[in-house]
């Protein structure tokens, strides 16, 4: 089952902060974050393990509560470049194998 | 140069005519995957494979078959293509188990069209 991302969409100003969620009816080992541009691939920003908090980029971070199974991806002081579509991905509670996406969230920066 | 190759990156096709579309990855990666992407339900997994010889189905595996003769490659078959198979197409692959320092590599996707 896909883990539910909110919100849906969101508009930022350059500068402002944002807050991505990532819910899962399941117990996870890993929460995965990816971001979309346009026409492009997915690419990478972070992973969190059971029992950590990483942060994979300087304005980027975010966090795994194991016990909600929830994350929550934390994108501060805005830039254009952040602009595109963000993803969490989940497994299925094993370190390997299934790994499913939520919808993704669509996040606009203007200046 | 460290990539997961795709191909075609475009196809247009007719309803029931076999298809296979191609992925390599040069990263020496023991786990691979497909998924496709359709408008308001993001990226949904169809196989992933953890090693040669080992496949397994991801959440929408109905209609595609796949194989995992080499570890460098894993191809996507359609053999009887229809219309709702028409989609944006990622093969992606990683190091190993879940962790910092294994994260998947997307190739840059085929877009198939099933008229």
């Amino acid at each position: 089952q896909q883990p539910v991302q909110s919100p849906q969409a969101v508009i930022l100003r350059e500068g402002e902060d944002a807050v991505i969620n990532c819910s899962s009816s399941k117990a996870l080992y890993s929460v995965h974050w990816y971001r979309q541009k346009h026409g492009e691939a997915p690419v990478f920003l972070m992973i969190l393990l059971k029992g950590g908090e990483q942060k994979g980029h300087e304005k980027i971070s975010a966090s795994f509560n194991e016990k909600k199974q929830q994350s929550s991806l934390y994108l501060t002081a805005s830039q254009l470049s952040y602009s595109g579509t963000y993803f969490c991905g989940t497994d299925g509670g094993t370190s390997y194998g299934k790994l499913t996406f939520g919808q993704g969230t669509i996040l606009t920066v203007h200046p | 140069e460290a990539q997961v190759t795709q191909n075609p990156r475009y196809l247009i096709t007719v309803t029931g005519k076999k298809l296979t579309v191609t992925c390599s990855q040069n990263m020496n990666h023991e786990y691979m995957s497909w998924y496709r992407q359709d408008p308001g339900l993001g990226l949904r997994q169809i196989y992933y494979s953890m090693n040669v010889e080992v496949t397994d189905k991801g959440d929408v595996p109905e209609g595609y078959k796949v194989s995992r003769k080499e570890k460098r490659n894993f191809p996507l078959i359609l053999e009887s293509p229809s219309p709702n198979q028409t989609s944006l197409y990622f093969c992606a692959s990683s190091l190993g188990p879940w962790g910092p320092n294994s994260p998947l590599h997307f190739g840059n996707g085929t877009r198939l069209t099933v008229t």
